[in-house]
């Protein structure tokens, strides 16, 4: 496996369920990102990780949970999802040089989730 | 907050002609960075081109090319000889230096037509 990698690809689930996306990264880099992308809408910054600690968390509700146990893995657990969280949720990765210098986003295919 | 504009939902070309992707963002920093990513139907989004700020000339990737206007807060990304790759969603972005955050427009679909 090569650069960032996501799964599933596709996930459908009932608004009681509880699932978890997964992001992993083969780069070597030290910071993680969770993006929302929903239709017609500008792509979300949900959760920033760097050197496994979170950094950023944008007001993202209590419901999305994210998890960052190693600098290669992201998850974000989801339980009690509503129906307007049905997007395509992006892992990204980069390799955090202080902040001072430009940093180059590698992003993963999409996990497309679906909430009935 | 640093805002992204793109004005354009759809755009639409014929294959080998040239096209303007506009946008346009608002900040009060004076150092920064901006980024054209492209992201093909069901593929991984791919950084296409960027710009620092306090870079005068503007920056070239092969085809592609933008129009840095820093008064005017506008980057605009050029396509030459547009082949039928390049079909996909385009985003601009914006991040301040020092930080991790991107902010995004909300992309502009290009479609090229044979």
């Amino acid at each position: 496996e090569t650069g960032v990698t996501q799964t599933p690809r596709h996930l459908v689930m009932g608004m009681t369920n509880k699932k978890s996306l997964k992001c992993e990264q083969h780069l070597g880099h030290n910071a993680m990102y969770w993006y929302k992308q929903s239709a017609k809408k500008p792509l979300e910054l949900m959760f920033v990780y760097s050197l496994e600690e979170r950094v950023e968390n944008n007001s993202v509700p209590s419901r999305f949970s994210p998890e960052c146990p190693n600098s290669s893995h992201l998850f974000l657990h989801l339980h009690t999802l509503q129906p307007e969280d049905s997007a395509l949720y992006l892992c990204a990765s980069s390799q955090d040089q202080g902040g001072e210098e430009y940093n180059e986003q590698f992003f993963g295919p999409g996990t497309r989730l679906t909430v009935l | 907050a640093q805002t992204v504009t793109q004005s354009q939902p759809e755009m639409s070309v014929q294959e080998a002609e040239t096209v303007t992707l506009s946008c346009t963002y608002d900040t009060s920093e004076s150092d920064y960075y901006l980024f054209w990513y492209k992201q093909p139907p069901s593929r991984q989004m791919i950084l296409v081109i960027r710009q620092e700020a306090y870079k005068q000339q503007n920056a070239t990737e092969n085809r592609f090319s933008v129009n840095f206007q820093k008064a005017a807060k506008s980057f605009s990304l050029k396509i030459s000889d547009s082949q039928l790759g390049d079909a996909a969603m385009y985003f601009c972005a914006y991040r301040s230096r020092g930080a991790q955050k991107l902010v995004f427009g909300q992309g502009t679909r290009l479609t090229i037509n044979p």
